[in-house]
């Protein structure tokens, strides 16, 4: 049972455009979400996370919504560029549930390329 | 000040070997977690220690493999008896935060391939 899903593989756009990354799960005790980018033969690093009290955190080119009711919640990166290309992996916890250790529960990734 | 780091970066193992991975986390991270992606997939939960605690094994997927960890540093995962599904990068993070919110930090990974 996946419980967080990124269903596009792959993501094609070209530099100074936006890039949108999707991200759906199921599980409602999930109250914490975070965005991973990782590059080829390297740990995934952190990229920006989001609290379920909030719909929105933005930090510089990035921003995180989040969408509750949908169980949804987005990348965006404006402008694109190309240094941007990476895998990357939307992850979720239960942060604030009684006795949870905060392991975090990964998508599959989405590769984005942004060509100049 | 350093990351996570990790040793071996890469192991080839013969099927039915022990293999032993592992993590030096971040000075001072009180909580370590082990994870594994396989290829083309995302990464997959399978161990947390945070201090003195019982450790989740929850994600831990047979008896074969296990784990240690030295007070809040070192920890190692050792993989008995490897089959060719064990073929995976091991990524090791460590975190500041033991319960709720705390961000996680990866090391490069271990890259196991069983032939």
């Amino acid at each position: 049972d996946q419980q967080v899903k990124q269903n596009s593989p792959s993501l094609s756009v070209q530099e100074g455009r936006i890039s949108i990354l999707n991200c759906d799960y199921t599980n409602s005790m999930f109250d914490y979400f975070l965005w991973y980018k990782k590059y080829p033969a390297e740990g995934p690093t952190f990229l920006i996370s989001i609290s379920s009290i909030k719909d929105k955190n933005e930090d510089g080119r990035f921003t995180v919504f989040l969408n509750k009711s949908a169980k949804h919640l987005s990348l965006h990166i404006v402008p694109s560029q190309p240094g941007d290309s990476a895998v990357y992996f939307c992850a979720a916890s239960a942060g604030s549930s009684s006795g949870n250790t905060g392991k975090l529960i990964f998508g599959q990734g989405t590769t984005l390329q942004v060509k100049p | 000040g350093a990351g996570v780091s990790q040793s071996p970066s890469n192991k080839v193992t013969e099927k039915g070997k022990d293999v032993e991975l592992r993590c030096d986390p971040i000075s001072g991270h009180t909580a370590l977690y082990w994870y594994r992606q396989r290829l083309g997939q995302g990464l997959e939960f399978l161990i947390y220690f945070q201090g003195n605690s019982a450790p989740d094994k929850s994600g831990l997927p047979s008896d074969r493999f296990s784990a240690e960890r030295t007070g809040e540093s070192v920890s190692t995962l050792t993989i008995q008896r490897t089959q060719q599904e064990d073929s995976a990068v091991y990524l090791c993070a460590s975190s500041l935060l033991s319960l709720g919110v705390g961000t996680q930090y990866f090391g490069p990974g271990t890259r196991l391939l069983v032939l």
